[in-house]
């Protein structure tokens, strides 16, 4: 069965240090990635995604996420984060050409200390 | 705001009632998805709308579990029966082919 497996479940960070959040996913074809953000008290937002061409993706607040298709995995990365990024992330895979249900990772609780 | 909407945003209950939800999607969207997540979880993937037709369920929707989505527009989802084992937040997505979904705030079901 298809999976998504995240494995850092509570990263603390002070302001400005980098991030790199992981994620690997299971499964042999073809599959568009995405990060999902969650602030607190907010719904599900967008981070970045990857259907196809350039592995390395960049999205929104300075997040960027790297593609290694023989590594099966998609990590999060962002060079310095801030207060405000203080948030949970999720990471999901979807088969291209598929209906699209999304399969997340159980997401990653991410602190920074200001 | 021209987002996807959710109703309720909480609802609490007995268990053993009935409870239904609804989603409104973005408009021009013709793809809506339900995910379940609960505490410390990613969301999981309930079932899937093409306009009006439902064209796949998980195996976590038991019979006890039903979605409607009438005229392709918004859709519902009802628990019959409720179980405590129910209690969640019950996301709504939707998305046109680019598969970016875009989420609902979610309905937070208590089954006490």
């Amino acid at each position: 069965a298809q999976s998504v497996s995240q494995h850092n479940h509570h990263v603390i960070l002070s302001e400005a240090a980098s991030l790199e959040l992981g994620c690997n996913y299971s499964y042999g074809g073809t599959v568009n990635l995405f990060w999902y953000v969650q602030y607190p008290g907010q719904h599900l937002q967008l981070l970045l995604k990857y259907f196809s061409g350039d592995p390395l993706v960049k999205g929104i607040k300075g997040f960027e996420a790297e593609f290694i298709k023989s590594k099966f995995s998609f990590n999060l990365r962002k060079p310095s984060v801030q207060w405000s990024d203080t948030a949970e992330y999720f990471c999901a895979v979807t088969p291209s050409g598929n209906t699209g249900k999304l399969i997340f990772g159980q997401g990653t609780t991410l602190q920074v200390k200001p | 705001d021209t987002g996807v909407s959710q109703d309720p945003r909480h609802k609490i209950t007995k268990r053993g009632q009935n409870v239904t939800f609804r989603c409104d999607p973005i408009s021009e969207h013709n793809r809506l998805y339900w995910y379940r997540q609960t505490l410390g979880q990613g969301p999981e993937f309930l079932t899937y709308f093409q306009n009006e037709a439902q064209l796949e369920k998980s195996r976590l929707l038991s019979d006890r579990f039903s979605a409607e989505r009438p005229k392709g527009s918004f859709s519902t989802l009802e628990i019959q029966r409720t179980e405590q084992g129910d209690s969640a937040m019950y996301l709504c997505a939707s998305s046109s082919r680019n598969n970016e979904q875009f989420f609902g705030p979610g309905t937070r079901l208590t089954v006490l």
